[in-house]
């Protein structure tokens, strides 16, 4: 059975840092790429960040603007996204998510979602 | 970037009418485009990719269509379970984009 399992999120200040770890079990992790997708309260949802298989590919929503950092160690089928200079905007329910292919793909599983809030 | 809309935002329908939901991309994007549920408290679960093919465990009743740029989401007989949020997201380009969902709320 695929489980995916967000830890890491929580309350933190404007301008601070957090980092999301996805823990990842039931499945070849290797084998997929990995997403991270964030909801804000009340609104849609907004892709983050994709992560090939090997982690040699990374893409990035434009609006993040270099702030975010996703990164996997398929040694402990682990996916992370550093975040750094956090915003208000940036709080958000954010879901890992197990994509069909090495490269890209669909999210055909996902987590429960972390919750992640920025404010003083 | 690729910008996707969904219409109506919000469809009110009795248990066992059809459900027709819209996806309209802002260009091309083949047959690379997917559906979404999404229930109050959850994460999303993915209903069709690829356009038109039903993910694993999807029941027949929901089928994807598209006609150029406009892609269609139909859900032939509502079940009380099927009462959700949809969205559409295309992975033809980078950056993958999501639309601005469609809530299906009983009338």
């Amino acid at each position: 059975e695929v489980q995916l399992l967000e830890s890491g999120g929580g309350l933190v200040q404007p301008g601070g840092s957090l980092r999301l770890s996805c823990a990842a079990s039931g499945f070849t992790f290797s084998s997929h790429a990995m997403s991270w997708v964030r909801q804000a309260p009340g609104k849609g949802l907004e892709w983050v960040s994709s992560i090939s298989g090997s982690g040699s590919g990374t893409y990035y929503a434009d609006s993040l603007k270099g702030r975010f950092t996703i990164s996997r160690d398929n040694s402990k089928n682990m996916l992370y996204l550093q975040m750094s200079s956090l915003r208000a905007e940036d709080t958000a329910v954010y879901y890992c998510a197990k994509l069909t292919e090495f490269g890209s793909g669909w999210c055909d599983y996902w987590g429960q979602g972390t919750l992640v809030t920025v404010s003083s | 970037e690729i910008v996707l809309t969904q219409s109506p935002a919000t469809l009110s329908l009795s248990p066992g009418e059809r459900a027709t939901l819209s996806c309209r991309a802002s260009q091309s994007v083949s047959s690379y485009l997917a559906w979404y549920q999404q229930k109050p408290g959850q994460a999303p679960r993915l209903l069709i990719y690829d356009e038109s093919n039903r993910a694993t465990g999807i029941p027949a009743r929901f089928s994807g269509s598209r006609s150029g740029t406009d892609f269609t989401l139909t859900i032939s007989s509502l079940e009380p379970e099927d009462f959700a949020v949809y969205y559409c997201q295309q992975r033809s380009n980078w950056p993958l984009t999501f639309g601005q969902g469609t809530k299906v709320e009983i009338k």
